[in-house]
């Protein structure tokens, strides 16, 4: 079944503790980005991936560090958690199209949820 | 700045009623738009994925049309039912292209049986 997975799907932490959520497809799909998603903020980026070794920064990247040394897995890592990290986190995979502009749809993990205390 | 907003925040409706819901964006020189349903608590499932060069893109019961002239695009769900409840967002690559998104804040759509 093609899907992307998500581990932890929750995880209470403390303040300071590092953490890593993996994320994993199945689909050789060469995108994948992390998101983050808040009440009265909505969906936002955090990261994606373009392919192995290629990474760059969403619209709310500060706190986070990725990688990318598998096609098929692109961990998010907080090194040093803090309360306002505490957020629904989503990965999301899709296939680069033809013409290399985009992609196809977007395929999304089922969420992890991070409470940072 | 890309933005994308959604209209109407929240939608209510009985049962087999058609309705549209509506996606707004700023910089129409987008490479494609996306439409998604979440249900609470869940991911995110892709509806239906309009290429610039497109108009519309039709799945079973749901027609999306884009109008890049205008910076919008329209949901359109036929007969609605009650499995149809959930939150609707629509997503644009951020600089026209590429892997940035921006998504609008969804309507929540509910369906009455």
């Amino acid at each position: 079944e093609a899907q992307v997975t998500q581990n932890p799907r929750y995880l209470i932490t403390v303040t300071g503790k590092k953490l890593t959520v993996t994320c994993s497809q199945n689909m050789n799909h060469e995108y994948m980005s992390w998101y983050r998603q808040d009440p009265g903020l909505g969906l936002r980026q955090i990261y994606y991936s373009m392919n192995v070794e290629v990474t760059d920064k969403g619209d709310v990247p500060e706190g986070y560090k990725v990688s990318r040394k598998e096609k098929r897995n692109f961990p998010l890592i907080l090194e040093s958690p803090s309360p306002n990290q505490t957020s629904l986190y989503f990965c999301a995979s899709s296939l680069r199209d033809r013409v290399g502009l985009g992609s196809y749809e977007q395929y999304f993990g089922p969420g992890t949820r991070l409470t940072v205390t | 700045k890309q933005e994308v907003t959604q209209i109407p925040a929240a939608l209510s409706v009985p049962e087999g009623e058609n309705l549209v819901l509506n996606c707004s964006f700023t910089d129409s020189a987008i490479y494609n738009l996306q439409w998604f349903r979440q249900d609470p608590g869940k991911g995110l499932t892709s509806l239906l994925l309009i290429q610039s060069s497109q108009r519309e893109q039709t799945s079973g019961r749901l027609n999306a049309s884009l109008d890049k002239s205008s910076g919008r695009s329209t949901l359109y769900i036929a007969a609605s039912q009650p499995g149809d409840s959930a939150t609707y967002l629509c997503a644009v690559p951020k600089g026209g292209y590429g892997q940035n998104f921006v998504f609008g804040p969804g309507t929540r759509l509910s369906v009455l049986p």
